[in-house]
């Protein structure tokens, strides 16, 4: 159980391109999602905090324009990069806490997105 | 803020070695502690975790120990398998459903 389901596992687009990323939670809902960013051989930097129905808490220094994300249903968030430049490739990352709210309930990640602008 | 550290990697190892990843935290409030493994192109699994001072979180053979007098929450596992080499991430947070904040992850490379 608890499985996050993220898609694509790999894209590629030309600059100034926008891309959608999708993060589903297959067998349980989410209210709260977290998008995260992997730079190679970096850690995992949080981008946003993403709530059902609500807007998007963002980390400073991340851009709200142009990583739009949407949570439109407990079950699905996404991100869209918008007009891609190259430094925006990386490895994209969401995750989600499955559990009602205890102390210790881990967050469970999806596969991941390798975003390339070429 | 909530910081975590980790020691630096790439960490390799002869299969069958012992191993042991430190991480050390600083959290306002009591945070739960969690070690992450991530595999080649792969996302984030969950490896253990501990909640309160003093659990012992375990699976797979791997171990750690949530110790608030020193701060840590070192990974340890007995005997490594070439199976084993990823980036092991350690991470806390505080609150429920919170987010998480990340160690920089150290590489495990073991070798035959």
């Amino acid at each position: 159980g608890a499985v996050v389901s993220q898609h694509p596992s790999r894209v590629i687009c030309k600059s100034g391109t926008s891309v959608k990323i999708e993060c589903r939670s297959l067998d349980f809902q989410a209210t709260t999602m977290f998008w995260y960013r992997q730079f190679p051989k970096k850690s995992l930097m949080l981008m946003a905090t993403s709530n059902e129905g609500s807007k998007a808490t963002y980390e400073q220094g991340v851009e709200k324009d142009k990583f739009l994300i949407n949570h439109a249903s407990l079950t699905l968030s996404t991100l869209t990069v918008t007009s891609a430049h190259p430094e925006d490739s990386s490895f994209y990352i969401c995750s989600a806490f499955p559990g009602g709210g205890t102390i210790g309930d881990p967050l469970h990640f999806g596969n991941g997105t390798r975003l390339t602008v070429t | 803020g909530d910081s975590v550290t980790q020691m630096e990697g790439p960490v390799t190892l002869s299969e069958e070695a012992f191993l042991t990843i430190n991480c050390t935290y600083t959290a306002t409030g009591y945070p739960s502690l969690f070690w992450y493994v991530q595999y080649p192109g792969e996302g984030l699994q969950l490896l253990l975790k501990a909640t309160k001072a003093d659990d012992k979180g375990s699976n797979k053979g791997f171990e750690a120990t949530y110790r608030k007098e020193t701060t840590s929450f070192h990974l340890e596992k007995g005997s490594v398998q070439v199976s084993d080499s990823a980036v092991y991430f350690c991470a806390l947070n505080t609150g429920t459903a919170s987010k998480l904040t990340f160690g920089t992850g150290t590489r495990l490379q073991v070798t035959l």
